[in-house]
């Protein structure tokens, strides 16, 4: 397996723009975990799915984040509009029954 | 205004020493705790893993130590080398929250050769 496989490795966008970050999980895995890493907050939770159901999402900031399953081995993350705070790496990540996660290699997004 | 980030812990070690890498862990109802390591560019990668019916687990090189009294994480390295250098963050997995797995703030650790 090639490991969980994220789209696209950077993404420079104007301020305004819809932004849909994608992942495609381990094959059999079936938990999925959304994360941002800044320097100045770390590695923060945004949303995870067990199943293809959203289990929790309060680590979403704002509306403008949205994220979905539309089947057990891809998800999608999407800004909209976004913003230059939202610029930093974001890190998706699966994994079977509570077992360790696997991580992506990120998306760097910068909004200008 | 200048944008101040996060003040990560660093550990700096020479070479063939012993590295240990501390973590203090939030949810005393966690049952399940990981190690990562993140190098530049990259994603995190699992280490090591240790539930919490134990206290103690081996892997190549690195131990892992968990002390619920206390919820203290510690991960040893021994006879660290330059390709150990990197971002090691501990993970909790809160199984009381559905398998939520938050990361804590991470420690850099620079070999020196």
């Amino acid at each position: 397996d090639a490991g969980v496989i994220q789209s696209p490795r950077h993404e420079v966008t104007e301020m305004g723009q819809e932004v849909t970050l994608r992942c495609k999980l381990i094959s059999g895995h079936n938990s999925l975990f959304w994360y941002r890493q800044t320097m100045m907050r770390g590695l923060e939770l945004l949303i995870y799915f067990n199943n293809n159901v959203p289990i929790d999402d309060s680590g979403m900031p704002e509306d403008r984040f949205s994220a979905k399953m539309p089947n057990a081995s891809f998800s999608t993350l999407k800004i909209q509009p976004s913003e230059p705070r939202d610029s930093a790496v974001y890190f998706c990540a699966s994994s079977f029954s509570g077992a360790e996660a696997f991580f992506g290699q990120g998306t760097r997004l910068t909004v200008v | 205004g200048e944008n101040v980030g996060l003040h990560l812990p660093t550990l700096s070690v020479q070479e063939g020493d012993n590295s240990i890498i501390n973590c203090a862990y939030s949810n005393s109802a966690s049952d399940y705790f990981i190690w990562y390591k993140q190098e530049s560019g990259k994603g995190p990668q699992f280490i090591i893993d240790i539930r919490s019916n134990m206290d103690k687990r081996q892997g190549q090189r690195v131990t892992v130590l968990l002390n619920k009294t206390v919820k203290h994480l510690s991960l040893q390295i021994a006879a660290t080398q330059p390709g150990d250098s990197a971002v090691y963050f501990c993970a909790e997995n809160m199984n009381n929250q559905g398998g939520k797995l938050i990361f804590g703030q991470g420690t850099e650790l620079s070999v020196k050769p």
